[in-house]
């Protein structure tokens, strides 16, 4: 099956500077790529996906890009603020099933 | 609110037992998906219907069972728990079940088995 890895586990950042989480995925197959917020107590929220046809998705300050050939994508998060610290996860379908990440807890320091 | 409801909140019961964890779609989504976070295995999906019929199968457990009633509200059925079964499980809803259907999660359940 789908093995998806995602870097790094925690990171901090300062107000203001920009955060990037980056995954790998292993089958080739994947074909859609989803964003989830999970803040503390609550589900997780999707906050931007992309399709394999696609290289880059821009959501006001939330970005992915996507690269193919190499099986990685990467969340990017401009001009943080307070509200964004939270746990992010990636996921990748294949086939009819979903595959997680282990997440990344955002700090971000006012 | 993601207008997914999940019941009950909380959930305690002892290793052996059997538990019923029920979830109610938003409004108008046909699509259920069941999903188990753990500290050690992390998010996982379990399985998906799609108005009342089986769509999708993870790595959900002999010991589990789900299944999506004519009402489109869902139940996962937790049977013989062990300690390793201790986690939030999650249920979401999309409108069609399509790959790419934006899925809501609901507030979870957190099952303690001691």
């Amino acid at each position: 099956g789908e093995n998806v890895e995602q870097h790094p586990s925690t990171l901090s950042v300062q107000e203001g500077d920009s955060a990037v989480i980056k995954c790998t995925y292993s089958d080739s197959a994947s074909n859609y790529f989803p964003w989830y917020k999970q803040e503390l107590g609550k589900g997780p929220q999707l906050i931007i996906d992309i399709r394999s046809n696609v290289g880059e998705k821009k959501d006001q300050r939330i970005a992915v890009t996507l690269n193919k050939t190499a099986k990685h994508f990467s969340l990017h998060i401009t001009e943080t603020q307070p509200e964004d610290s939270a746990v992010y996860f990636c996921a990748a379908r294949g086939g009819n099933q979903f595959y997680f990440g282990t997440g990344t807890s955002l700090t971000v320091i006012p | 609110d993601s207008g997914v409801t999940q019941t009950p909140k909380h959930l305690i019961t002892a290793t052996g037992q059997r538990v019923t964890l029920r979830c109610s779609p938003r409004s108008g989504d046909l699509s259920v998906y069941w999903y188990q976070q753990s500290l050690d295995q992390g998010l996982q999906f379990l399985i998906q219907y799609y108005n009342g019929e089986e769509r999708a199968k993870g790595n959900i457990l002999e010991r589990f069972s789900a299944q999506q009633f004519p009402d489109l509200h869902s139940e996962l059925n937790l049977s013989s728990l062990e300690l390793g079964d201790s986690a939030l499980y999650f249920c979401a809803s999309s409108k069609r079940g399509g790959f790419t259907d934006t899925q809501y999660f609901g507030p979870g359940t957190r099952l303690t088995v001691l």
